[in-house]
């Protein structure tokens, strides 16, 4: 079965650091880009990270460019987002997702996974 | 780069048909065919539901179909269902911004 599995998010206090992760199975993780998208309370859906599938090049929306950082580990089928300098407007579930398309852009994500949820807060 | 515009609610009756709208610009929704649709349930993760503007995924149901005509694009759902009472989001690939842009969604009640 095709999978994403987001690491546990938390609370964490403003100016703070998180790294999530995201554990792929069920298909060839090397072969896909793919993106972290998050959602904040009662709000829409954002883009927030991008990432090829050889791990470069890596893209940012201007909200979190030079706080949050995108890396993969092909050789562990994991996607991961560094969060540092956390702030209250971070709060939101964040999703894992895949391109619908091995070896293009993403377009469109066909696989998400169930969202975890950071709460920047003192 | 601003969120592509939808309106904030669409309802009908069981059995009608009922279409959202998703506006943009010659960046994004009008100069790509590179448009997607989501439909997300409360707490639950979005769900691709049509992608590259008019293209349903397997095991979408065909009484979900999209279209675009300029710089505005359109997801209809016909025969509408209680189960398909949910939030709705449109994307685009844009030129301005990577890797892309959202709807402002669009919640569909089912009356």
């Amino acid at each position: 079965e095709v999978q994403l599995l987001e690491s546990t998010g938390g609370l964490v206090q403003p100016g703070g650091s998180l790294r999530l992760s995201c554990a792929a199975s069920g298909f060839t993780f090397s072969s896909y880009a793919m993106s972290w998208v998050r959602q904040a309370p009662g709000k829409g859906l954002e883009w927030v990270s991008a990432l090829s599938p050889g791990g470069s090049p890596s893209y940012h929306a201007d909200s979190v460019k030079g706080r949050f950082t995108v890396s993969r580990d092909n050789s562990k089928n994991t996607l991961y987002l560094q969060m540092d300098s956390l702030r209250a407007d971070d709060t939101a579930v964040y999703y894992c997702a895949r391109a619908r398309e091995s070896h293009a852009w993403i377009y469109s994500m066909d696989v998400w996974g169930r969202g975890t949820t950071v709460t920047v807060s003192s | 780069q601003s969120a592509l515009t939808q309106p904030a609610s669409v309802s009908g009756s069981p059995g009608q048909s009922i279409t959202i709208s998703c506006s943009g610009t010659t960046s994004d929704v009008g100069g790509y065919n590179y448009v997607s649709w989501y439909q997300q349930h409360p707490g639950k993760a979005p769900k691709l539901i049509i992608y590259d503007v008019s293209h349903r995924p397997s095991g979408v149901s065909n009484r979900f179909s999209g279209s675009k005509s300029g710089n505005t694009a359109s997801l209809t759902i016909s025969g509408l269902q209680a189960e398909d009472e949910a939030y709705y989001f449109c994307s685009s690939f844009t030129i301005t911004s990577n890797p892309g842009v959202f709807g402002t969604g669009t919640k569909v009640t089912v009356l």
